[in-house]
């Protein structure tokens, strides 16, 4: 089935620092990668939208210039978090949606940034 | 946008009986209702899915209805046991993407 990478599993980074998360679809063509914030015992949040070799769109309160999406080819999508504060802390997670479309959204493994 | 609200928050239940959570969504263009499971810390893992040219399916322990014409739908989990304790959240998709209701943490007691 369906695969998708994201790295790195766990950070610690100091405050003022910036992160940068990677997904990477290993076995088909991700056309399109969302982006989604999830707090502690809190639901998924999508924070942005991505398709191949076009920019981001950011959902309604997501800060473009803090939050950077790259989706430069089909197979990769990072976020980087900007000059990271204890309040960006939280757990990131990507999912994809191959070519064609369709109904299938397969998940990252998420990424727990801790900012001290 | 699509808005899905999800009850209830906590539900706990003796092992063996059964499970119902129930979702409701806003935007009736919505087409795809999946159901995932998620154990802290990791992913979400679909477990279910129903599309809106559908009424009802079934996998094994697990079911889902759909009423389109309410705009809800329900999860059911049957004969349920211990390795069902998790969050499980719904979600409907609208205009390619998945809007989540806020979950439901689910322990089943033995």
């Amino acid at each position: 089935g369906a695969v998708v990478s994201q790295h790195p599993s766990r950070v610690i980074c100091k405050s003022g620092t910036s992160v940068k998360i990677e997904c990477r679809s290993l076995d088909f063509q991700a056309t399109t990668m969302f982006w989604y914030r999830q707090f502690p015992k809190q639901s998924l949040m999508l924070m942005a939208t991505s398709n191949e070799g076009s920019k981001a769109t950011y959902e309604q309160g997501v800060e473009k210039d803090k939050f950077l999406i790259n989706h430069a080819s089909l197979t990769l999508s990072t976020l980087t978090v900007t000059s990271a504060h204890p309040e960006d802390s939280s757990f990131y997670i990507c999912s994809a949606r191959g070519r064609g479309g369709g109904y299938g959204y397969t998940f990252g493994s998420g990424t727990r940034l801790t900012v001290v | 946008g699509e808005n899905v609200e999800q009850h209830p928050s906590t539900l706990s239940v003796q092992e063996g009986d059964s499970a119902v959570i129930k979702c409701t969504y806003s935007d009736s263009a919505s087409n795809y209702f999946p159901w995932y499971k998620q154990e802290l810390g990791k992913r979400p893992q679909l477990i279910i899915d129903i599309r809106s040219n559908v009424g009802e399916k079934k996998d094994q322990r697990i079911a889902v209805t759909l009423n389109k014409t309410a705009k809800h739908f329900s999860l059911h989990i049957t004969e349920t046991q211990p390795e069902d304790s998790a969050v499980y959240f719904c979600a409907a998709l609208d205009d390619y993407k998945l809007s989540f209701g806020a979950g439901t943490t689910v322990t089943v007691r033995a």
